[in-house]
């Protein structure tokens, strides 16, 4: 079946610090990939996505990148702030069965410090 | 921006009383679902609803679990009788249309069974 695997963390880090967290996945079929974040209180937000082998998901600083060669979509950024404390869920969706539901890795809690 | 809201935030109940949940999707989404999340374990799907009737369910969604979406804006979940592992966050979600759109979803409602 569809599965997702990615960093666990949590993992903490200084302002400005780079970031990556790794998700790979096994998948049949051709699946779209996604990121998604989970600020404290609130519910999952939608942070980029990419849907076919080598496109870039971009958004608020954070970059993706479809690998089908490695079946990976590590997701970087460049600079974080305080503000990007969150939990972060990579996921990945299918048009087999016909329902497109998300499948989801377990999430990685990110706290930035100042 | 438009959004999905879920009622309530969070739900204390007896086990064995029923409960309902209640989510208002996106307006002009045609695709609904229901995942879960029980604490510290990945988000989980439950069910999917699209034109009026169960597209797929989860091996989770037994006869405990029913949906509806009784009057074109709501979307319920109902759980018959409710069991001390049904406590979860409780995530609703929607979106436009197939082929991957991103699912767009509320903030959780948390369900308690004492």
């Amino acid at each position: 079946g569809n599965s997702v695997t990615q960093m666990e963390g949590p993992v903490t880090l200084s302002e400005e610090a780079f970031l990556t967290i790794n998700c790979t996945y096994t998948a049949t079929g051709y699946p779209s990939l996604f990121w998604y974040v989970q600020y404290p209180g609130e519910g999952l937000q939608l942070l980029l996505k990419a849907t076919k082998a080598d496109d870039k998901g971009s958004n608020k600083g954070f970059e993706a990148t479809y690998r089908k060669e490695t079946t990976s979509f590590h997701l970087e950024k460049g600079s974080v702030q305080v503000s990007d404390s969150a939990v972060y869920f990579c996921a990945l969706s299918t048009t087999q069965g016909g329902s497109e539901k998300l499948v989801f890795g377990k999430g990685m809690k990110l706290t930035v410090n100042p | 921006e438009p959004e999905v809201t879920q009622t309530p935030s969070h739900q204390v109940t007896q086990m064995g009383q029923e409960v309902i949940l209640r989510c208002v999707p996106i307006s002009n989404h045609l695709y609904f679902y229901w995942y879960r999340q029980i604490l510290g374990q990945k988000v989980e799907f439950l069910v999917s609803f699209y034109n009026n009737e169960i597209s797929e369910k989860s091996e989770i969604f037994d006869d405990q679990f029913s949906v509806e979406r009784p009057d074109g804006s709501n979307f319920t979940l109902k759980i018959r009788s409710t069991k001390l592992e049904d406590s979860a966050m409780y995530f609703c979600a929607s979106k436009t249309g197939p082929f991957n759109q991103p699912q767009h979803f509320g903030d959780g409602t948390r369900l308690s069974i004492l």
